[in-house]
């Protein structure tokens, strides 16, 4: 069964700073997807970035990015310039490739705080 | 602006009483998810219903009821619920097929049973 990490419960940066988030998983598939999932105390959980594992460049989107090692089985999140709003507690997800019946596989999750 | 819209966002009821969760969605999407959330834990998933057809039931006690009405709501009915069932409830939907894999969610229901 496939099983995601995130060994870091709780982390701190200060605002401009960069961070950066683990995130480990365990399959045997070849095709799957990965994400990055954040949750605002607001609750409502928003993409942030996904990564498709066939593609061996690594997604960006603005101040986020991700360092996929297909190989090593780890997906982390770096966050860039960091501000305020990015506090939320952080989730990675894990995907097979396929339909509806493929179940997103969360993280225990990440909580970062940003500190002004 | 979230496009997956769920109604109530609070709701408190009594272990006695019957209740219902609401979802709507316009993106076209044909699955549609219930999941739950505790306080600083992962989501975990309830219920997958693809082309309005229940696909998966997580083992979900039968006190919880979903429906899916047509292919742009998805309900879940809740009866004779336990204090230990209060969490937030997320329904989230996606393309059925490949295209990008990814789940909307909406901003959840939170739900406390006195």
């Amino acid at each position: 069964a496939q099983t995601v990490t995130q060994s870091q419960p709780e982390m701190s940066v200060q605002e401009a700073e960069t961070v950066t988030l683990s995130c480990t998983y365990d399959t045997s598939e070849s095709d799957y997807y990965l994400f990055w999932y954040k949750q605002p105390p607001s609750r409502q959980m928003i993409l942030v970035i996904r990564q498709e594992a066939y593609k061996q460049q690594n997604a960006t989107e603005n101040r986020f990015s991700v360092n996929f090692q297909k190989a090593a089985k780890s997906f982390s999140l770096k966050i860039s310039d960091s501000q305020l709003g990015d506090a939320a507690m952080y989730f990675c997800a894990y995907r097979d490739y396929g339909g509806a019946t493929n179940k997103l596989i969360f993280g225990t999750g990440t909580l970062l705080a940003v500190q002004p | 602006d979230t496009e997956v819209t769920q109604t109530p966002k609070h709701l408190v009821m009594g272990m006695t009483n019957k209740k219902s969760l609401k979802c709507e969605q316009h993106m076209g999407h044909r699955a549609m998810y219930w999941y739950k959330q505790k306080a600083k834990k992962p989501p975990e998933l309830m219920f997958v219903y693809s082309y309005e057809k229940l696909s998966i039931n997580e083992s979900v006690p039968s006190r919880f009821s979903p429906e899916c009405p047509n292919s742009s709501l998805l309900n879940l009915h809740l009866h004779a619920l336990q204090p230990e069932d209060s969490a937030l409830y997320l329904c989230a939907s996606s393309p059925s097929d490949r295209a990008t894999g990814e789940l909307f969610f909406g901003e959840g229901s939170r739900l406390t049973v006195l």
